[in-house]
C-alpha cells in the first residue's frame, strides 16, 4: 500500500512553462519534505513543511502543506533545463513508533 | 565539509551469495538510515542506527540487517541475493534521525544480482 501518492507520475514541458506537482495520502503526517533527485545521486532535500496550511518559496519553486496535513504540492514557475529530476516527497508518519515514507515520486523534463 | 560517501558504487552479484555495503556519514552526524530505491516500488525504508543501535525498521525480511560502529559509520548487509534485490542502495546521515531532521543522502550503491 502505498501512503504517498503522487501526480503526475512523468511530466515533459517546454522551457518557460509553469507546473504543479501533487502529493496526496489519506493519512496524516507531522511533517513532509520535498527532495529532488538527479541521475546518479542521492535524493536532495528542497525544503520541509511542518504547519497545516504552510506556503514557503524557495526562488521559483513554491511548495503548500495542505490544512489537514494530508496533501501537499509543489509549484513551479517558469521551468528551466535545470529543474529536471525526480521530485519526491515524503512524510513522517508518526503511529506509535514513526516511519518515514517516500511518495512514488515524479519524473520531470524539461526541454529547452 | 565532506558528504555521505558509500562504497562501493557499483556491485554485481549472483543469486544466493551474500552482499556488504558501506556507508560513512558526514562527520558529526550520529544517525544513518538505509533505503532502497527500485523503478517499482521507489524509496523504501530499510532501517535506522543511531549511536549503534537500530532505531527504526522498515518492513523488509530478515535477510536485510545492518550495524553501526563506534565512528558511526554503518554497514548494511544482504544476505542469500535474490533478482528482486537489484536495487539503488541510498544511505541518509543526520545529526539525530529522520524525525524532523534533515537528512543528507549518499549517491548511493547500485546493485545487480544475476
Amino acid at each position: 500500500t502505498q501512503l504517498l501518492e503522487q501526480s503526475p507520475q512523468f511530466l515533459s514541458i517546454q522551457e518557460g512553462e509553469n507546473l504543479t506537482v501533487y502529493c496526496n495520502s489519506s493519512s496524516v503526517f507531522s511533517s513532509l519534505q520535498w527532495y529532488r533527485q538527479e541521475p546518479g545521486e542521492g535524493p536532495v532535500l528542497l525544503v520541509t513543511v511542518v504547519t497545516g496550511g504552510e506556503v514557503k518559496k524557495l526562488k521559483r519553486l513554491t511548495f503548500q502543506f495542505g490544512d489537514a496535513r494530508k496533501d501537499s504540492s509543489l509549484h513551479i514557475t517558469a521551468a528551466q533545463p535545470g529543474d529536471t529530476g525526480l521530485y519526491l516527497c515524503a512524510g513522517v508518519l508518526k503511529t506509535g513508533t514513526y516511519k518515514y515514507i517516500f511518495g512514488t515520486g515524479t519524473r520531470l523534463k524539461v526541454l529547452a | 565539509k565532506a558528504g555521505v560517501t558509500q562504497t562501493p558504487r557499483y556491485l554485481i552479484k549472483t543469486r544466493g551469495q551474500q552482499v556488504t555495503l558501506s556507508c560513512s556519514p558526514i562527520s558529526g552526524h550520529r544517525s544513518v538510515s538505509w533505503y532502497q530505491q527500485t523503478p517499482g516500488q521507489g524509496l523504501q525504508f530499510l532501517f535506522e542506527y543511531f549511536s549503534e543501535t537500530q532505531r527504526n525498521k522498515g518492513n523488509f525480511p530478515g535477510r536485510f540487517s545492518g550495524r553501526q560502529f563506534s565512528n558511526s559509520r554503518s554497514e548494511m548487509n544482504v544476505s542469500t541475493l535474490e533478482l528482486g534485490d537489484s536495487a539503488l542502495y541510498l544511505c541518509a546521515s543526520s545529526l539525530y534521525g529522520t524525525l524532523d531532521n534533515e537528512q543528507f543522502f549518499g549517491p548511493g550503491t547500485r546493485l545487480t544480482v544475476l
